[in-house]
């Protein structure tokens, strides 16, 4: 089976500065997608950013970026300027086909 | 659109109840999936469909059943609860299917909370 882990099960930014949150995967696949969930306390699962492997250039959105190492099997997210709404629990998924999984997940506090 | 919808919010059953998780979505998604979340576990696939009268097991099937008879519905089935069970179920649809399960965004319902006493 896949795995995928996130090392820091908690971590914290000052309003307005960034932080970066970390993921690792192991596959033998070279052709998959790797997303970043947020899950606020509504539970409501939220999707942040998604990669496709097969892509070298880095995705962003707006204020998210993330830095996809295909060889060394590393997909990290990068929050910029950090807001209070973004503080909730951020999911690291790898999809393979119709197979899906989630890393435990990384807690967000934003200091005001 | 509604989106992917989840019924009940919150259930509580005794050890050995059946019960039946609804999800729908009217998004015409091929794609359709049930997940649960445990503390400290992150979301594991239970059951997946890749569109009506197709359904195949995930990382965690045991103890469930799904049937998909139309491509709006894809409830959950549990026959026979166990405290093991008690976790939050989330449902969720994309589009896209085919070999390499296509390149659609999923998306997640509101989840549902089950407690087995």
């Amino acid at each position: 089976a896949q795995t995928v882990t996130q090392s820091q099960p908690e971590m914290s930014v000052q309003e307005a500065e960034t932080v970066t949150l970390s993921c690792t995967y192991d596959t033998s696949e070279s052709d998959y997608y790797l997303f970043w969930y947020k899950q606020p306390p509504s539970r409501q699962m939220i999707l942040v950013i998604r990669q496709e492997a097969y892509k070298q250039q880095n995705a962003t959105e707006n204020r998210f970026s993330v830095n996809f190492q295909k060889a060394a099997k590393s997909f990290s997210l990068k929050i910029s300027d950090s807001q209070l709404g973004d503080a909730a629990m951020y999911f690291c998924a790898y999809r393979r086909g119709y197979q899906f999984y989630f890393g435990t997940g990384t807690s967000l506090t934003v200091i005001p | 659109n509604a989106g992917v919808t989840q019924t009940p919010k919150f259930q509580v059953l005794k050890t050995g109840q059946s019960m039946t998780l609804q999800c729908a979505q009217d998004m015409n998604h091929e794609y359709m999936s049930w997940y649960r979340q445990d503390p400290g576990m992150g979301l594991r696939l239970i059951h997946y469909s890749v569109g009506a009268g197709i359904t195949d097991q995930g990382e965690v099937p045991n103890g469930y059943n799904v049937s998909r008879s139309t491509t709006e519905d894809f409830p959950l089935r549990l026959l026979s609860a166990a405290p093991s069970q008690t976790s939050v179920y989330f449902c969720a649809s994309r589009r896209g299917s085919g070999t390499s399960g296509g390149r659609g965004t999923q998306y997640f319902g509101p989840g549902t909370r089950l407690l087995v006493l």
